[in-house]
């Protein structure tokens, strides 16, 4: 059976932190893996990630991904108020066409 | 998200009634998603459609079925609800078929009483 798992499932840091979010996987024919954040509503995309050890950035945001250890992370450096929020991780297969398979999301909350 | 709206937003509904969600997209893509999200479980995928007539099940369809007669909707039915089914149901679409290039809905919280 597949499985995504994130950890940890919740995090409070103070404004300013650097924080780490961990995804592992346990897929067969894994594709890509893809981080989401999720505010109020709905998810918004934050990252794919196909290749082992290329580094992905946006801002404070930064994402990697090893294939041999199944896993990727997520940092966020310099938090601010404004990054608390579900972090969802998801993985594809090459065989399930475009679905999704989500972890069960790290609640993070980030304090003035 | 301008390009996808949910209807309704909330519901309430009784044990034993059938429910319908609606699923509107205005970006003409191919591919649309129900997701339920329940605490503990993350976003699991109901049932899923790759075309107009074209749907199959997720992980999670039983008691739910699906309907998409025109591009643009995609309608979730809850034959007769229950408690369990009591959660957050997110539509998603997306035109690749990598993965990507995902956009969801606003969701619509249900609740069976």
């Amino acid at each position: 059976e597949d499985k995504v798992v994130q950890s940890p499932l919740s995090l409070v840091v103070h404004e300013g932190d650097t924080v780490t979010l961990n995804c592992s996987y346990e897929v067969t024919n894994f594709r890509s893996l893809l981080w989401y954040k999720q505010e109020k509503k709905a998810p918004t995309f934050l990252f794919m990630l196909t290749s082992s050890g290329i580094e992905k950035k946006s801002g404070r945001l930064s994402s990697i991904l090893d294939k041999k250890e199944l896993f990727s992370i997520l940092n966020i450096t310099a938090t601010q108020t404004g990054d608390s929020a579900i972090y969802l991780c998801a993985v594809v297969k090459e065989t399930s066409g475009s679905r999704l398979t989500f972890g069960e999301g790290t609640q993070l909350t980030v304090n003035p | 998200d301008a390009g996808i709206t949910q209807s309704p937003r909330h519901k309430v509904t009784e044990t034993g009634t059938p429910v319908t969600l609606r699923c509107h997209q205005t970006e003409n893509h191919r591919y649309m998603y129900w997701y339920r999200q329940d605490p503990g479980h993350g976003l699991r995928l109901i049932h899923y459609s790759y075309g107009v007539k074209d749907t199959d099940k997720g992980e999670v369809s039983d008691g739910y079925s699906v309907s998409r007669s025109k591009t643009e909707d995609f309608l979730l039915t809850l034959e007769s609800a229950t408690s369990s089914q009591t959660s957050v149901y997110f539509c998603a679409i997306s035109e690749m078929r990598t993965g990507d290039g995902y956009t969801f809905g606003s969701g619509t919280r249900l609740t069976v009483v």
